[in-house]
C-alpha cells in the first residue's frame, strides 16, 4: 500500500514565524503535490512537483515555497506565517496520469497561526 | 477555465441511497475521481471512470458519466453509517502536467437513523 506521511498532525505556531512542512512518500512516486484544505472552498493546489529539484507553482502559491531535493520528500515552507494561513494542509503523491495512478493522501496537518 | 461543482451538503436516512451529483467544465478530461474524506483524515480513493465509460459499478457504489452534459453522479445504495463523510469529485484534463487534478468543494454527507 502507498504510504504518505505527513510530519505532524497539529501544528501551532505564531505569527512571523517560518514554518516546514515535511512529507515522505514510500512508493518512489515522481509526482508530489501540496493542497491546503478549507470549509466550503474544497482542496486547493498550493505547489506541486514532478521530479526532483523540479517545481510548479499551482493556483495559491503566494506566501509559501516548497522543496524537493530526494524523491520522496516534499516540503512547504512558509516563509513568514501569518494567520490567513491557518488551514488544514494536505500532501498527495502519485506515480503518473491517470485512473490506475491516482494521488495518494496523507492525513493532513492542521495548521494554527496565532 | 476549468471548475468542478457540487452541492455542499446532503442528508439521507439509513438504508437509503445517496446520490452526490457534479459538474464540471473541462470536455478534455480523462479521469474522473470519487475521492472520501473521513473526519481528521485525508483523502481516500473512492472510484475513478474513465471519460468513455458511461457506467461502473463498484459493490454499493455507482458511478454515471453523462459526458454531454459533463455530470458525474456517485450512488451509494443501503447507505450506513459508515459512510458519513465529506465526498469530493475531481476531474483529470487531457493535458494537465504531473496528473494534476482539479477538486470540487466537497459534499459533506450525514445519514440519520
Amino acid at each position: 500500500d502507498v504510504k504518505v506521511t505527513q510530519s505532524s498532525r497539529y501544528l501551532v505556531k505564531r505569527t512571523g514565524e517560518k514554518v516546514f512542512l515535511e512529507c515522505v512518500q514510500d512508493m518512489d512516486h515522481e509526482n508530489m503535490f501540496w493542497y491546503r484544505q478549507d470549509p466550503g472552498l474544497g482542496l486547493r493546489l498550493i505547489y506541486f512537483s514532478y521530479d526532483v529539484k523540479m517545481k510548479e507553482k499551482g493556483d495559491i502559491p503566494e506566501g509559501y515555497s516548497v522543496s524537493r531535493e530526494k524523491k520522496e520528500r516534499f516540503s512547504l515552507i512558509l516563509e513568514s506565517a501569518s494567520t490567513n494561513q491557518t488551514s488544514m494542509y494536505l500532501c498527495a503523491s502519485s506515480g503518473g496520469q491517470g485512473g490506475n495512478q491516482p494521488q495518494h493522501f496523507g492525513d493532513g496537518t492542521r495548521l494554527s497561526i496565532l | 477555465g476549468e471548475d468542478v461543482e457540487q452541492s455542499l451538503f446532503l442528508s439521507v436516512r439509513e438504508g437509503d441511497s445517496s446520490v452526490i451529483n457534479c459538474t464540471y467544465t473541462d470536455s478534455s478530461s480523462t479521469y474522473l475521481y470519487w475521492y472520501k474524506q473521513e473526519p481528521g483524515a485525508g483523502l481516500q480513493l473512492l472510484t475513478y471512470i474513465f471519460s468513455n465509460m458511461d457506467m461502473k459499478q463498484d459493490q454499493r457504489l455507482t458511478v454515471l458519466l453523462n459526458k454531454k452534459d459533463k455530470h458525474l453522479s456517485l450512488r451509494i445504495a443501503d447507505t450506513q453509517t459508515g459512510d458519513s463523510a465529506i465526498y469530493f469529485c475531481a476531474e483529470e484534463p487531457l493535458y494537465s502536467s504531473a496528473s494534476k487534478i482539479i477538486f470540487g468543494s466537497g459534499t459533506r454527507l450525514s445519514i440519520r437513523p
